[in-house]
């Protein structure tokens, strides 16, 4: 079956760096996804990787290893508004989207 | 401002009864989507629309309905038949295209209890 593992909770300190992993097993791979989605609203876009390697958007980077189904997204400088779910999601052979569970990250001052 | 807009935000309905959650897009995407999302669980698809007059299952569409009678619009109805359906109901859409990676985008959320 297809299946999207990521840690259920974080806990981290403002100005700190922290690393959300998930691992991945899908029918095929056509990239990974990962969002936000502070509580009781929408998920929002934050990245998307295919290849192999690391993207950095500003304080946000996301990491893919396609050989190791696994990726992870490294958020730098952490402030309290990043306090919010961050939901992993694999694009299957089928071009569906197959969703984490999502961690929550909690940021303390 | 361009969006995706679903109302109401909070509703309540009596065990038994059918209830429709409504979702507008002005993106001019021709996709659109309904996912279901309960604690602890990652999103589970509910009904998706790649065009007009068109829309197929997801894993969960039992005791649900949807129509996509216009692009800007896909209404859920959550039926009598759907056996727990208290959760935050989340619509999305997208550019179109089978086998392509398109972003979606999210509507607010209309979260549904069941009294």
């Amino acid at each position: 079956g297809q299946n999207i593992d990521q840690p259920t909770e974080m806990t981290a300190t403002e100005g700190a760096i922290v690393q959300i992993n998930c691992t991945y097993q899908t029918s095929g791979f056509n990239g990974l996804f990962w969002y936000q989605q502070h509580a009781g609203e929408a998920p929002t876009f934050l990245s998307y990787n295919v290849l192999d390697g690391l993207e950095e958007k500003g304080r946000f980077s996301s990491f893919l290893s396609r050989s190791k189904g696994y990726s992870y997204l490294l958020l730098k400088e952490l402030q309290m508004k990043d306090s919010a779910s961050y939901l992993c999601a694999a694009l299957d052979s089928n071009y569906q989207l197959i969703w984490g569970a999502g961690t929550k990250l909690i940021i303390k001052p | 401002d361009g969006g995706i807009t679903q109302s109401p935000k909070y509703l309540f309905r009596k065990e038994g009864q059918n209830v429709t959650l409504s979702c507008e897009q002005n993106l001019n995407h021709d996709a659109m989507y309904w996912y279901r999302q309960d604690p602890g669980q990652g999103l589970r698809l509910i009904y998706y629309s790649q065009i007009v007059n068109d829309f197929q299952k997801g894993d969960i569409a039992e005791g649900y309905s949807v129509s996509r009678e216009k692009k800007e619009s896909f209404p859920l109805t959550v039926t009598s038949a759907q056996k727990n359906p208290t959760a935050f109901y989340l619509c999305a859409s997208s550019y179109a295209g089978q086998r392509t990676v398109n972003e979606q985008f999210f509507g607010p959320g209309t979260r549904l209890t069941v009294l």
